[in-house]
């Protein structure tokens, strides 16, 4: 298994624009986890799924980002505009049966300029 | 709500001497702890959970509960070990929550 892939893993983008990002975990787990990491916060849980159903969005920072898990092996995350300050890496985490210990990707990071 | 702080943001140590990366948590009720860590270049992977009671790379972490505690040591820092490093927290549902991270800069 090449463990849970990202992308894009850099995207540079202009104020405004819509950004996607993308997330496959591994297969068989069951859970999956969207993180954002800065400097001043570190990581910070965005939302995650179980069996594809979103169960916790509350660190959803605002109504800019929508996040969708269509099936088993896909999940998205989308800034809609982007602003300046969603810069950050964005790491999607999968694991299995629980949030015993996660597998992360290797993350995306985006610069909003 | 469950918090995990880790007070520094970065701590640099030198090459033998010991380590110890500080993590304090928030739970009223009997939590799973973790440190995870980045290596540059790297993903962010598992070093080591309290459940394990295990030392991993020569680390350890103790949890206390008396002082809601869980921090990372290590008795001679190697050059290899500069990292960022997050603890985490999971308590009693499904989701991880993670302090703020150190970066450790070991000196040659």
């Amino acid at each position: 298994d090449a463990g849970v892939i990202q992308s894009p893993r850099h995207e540079v983008t202009e104020m405004g624009q819509e950004v996607t990002l993308r997330c496959k975990p591994i297969s068989g787990h069951d859970y999956l986890f969207w993180y954002r990491q800065t400097m001043m916060r570190g990581l910070e849980l965005l939302i995650y799924f179980n069996n594809n159903v979103p169960i916790d969005d509350s660190g959803m920072p605002e109504d800019r980002f929508s996040a969708k898990m269509p099936n088993a092996s896909f999940s998205t995350l989308k800034i809609q505009p982007s602003e300046p300050r969603d810069s950050a890496v964005y790491f999607c985490a999968s694991s299995f049966a629980g949030a015993n210990v996660l597998t992360f990707g290797a993350g995306s990071r985006l610069t909003v300029l | 709500a469950q918090r995990v702080t880790q007070p520094e943001k970065l701590l640099s140590v030198f090459k033998g001497a010991p380590v110890e990366l500080k993590c304090n948590y928030s739970y009223s009720g009997s939590p799973e702890l973790f440190w995870y860590v980045q290596y540059s270049r790297q993903r962010l992977q598992l070093l080591l959970r309290h459940i394990s009671r295990e030392s991993i790379k020569g680390f350890t972490a103790d949890l206390n509960k008396g002082e809601t505690s869980f921090h990372l040591k290590k008795p001679f820092a190697q050059e290899e070990d500069s990292a960022m490093y997050y603890c985490a927290l999971r308590a009693g549902n499904e989701k991880l929550t993670f302090g703020t991270g150190t970066r450790l800069t070991i000196i040659p």
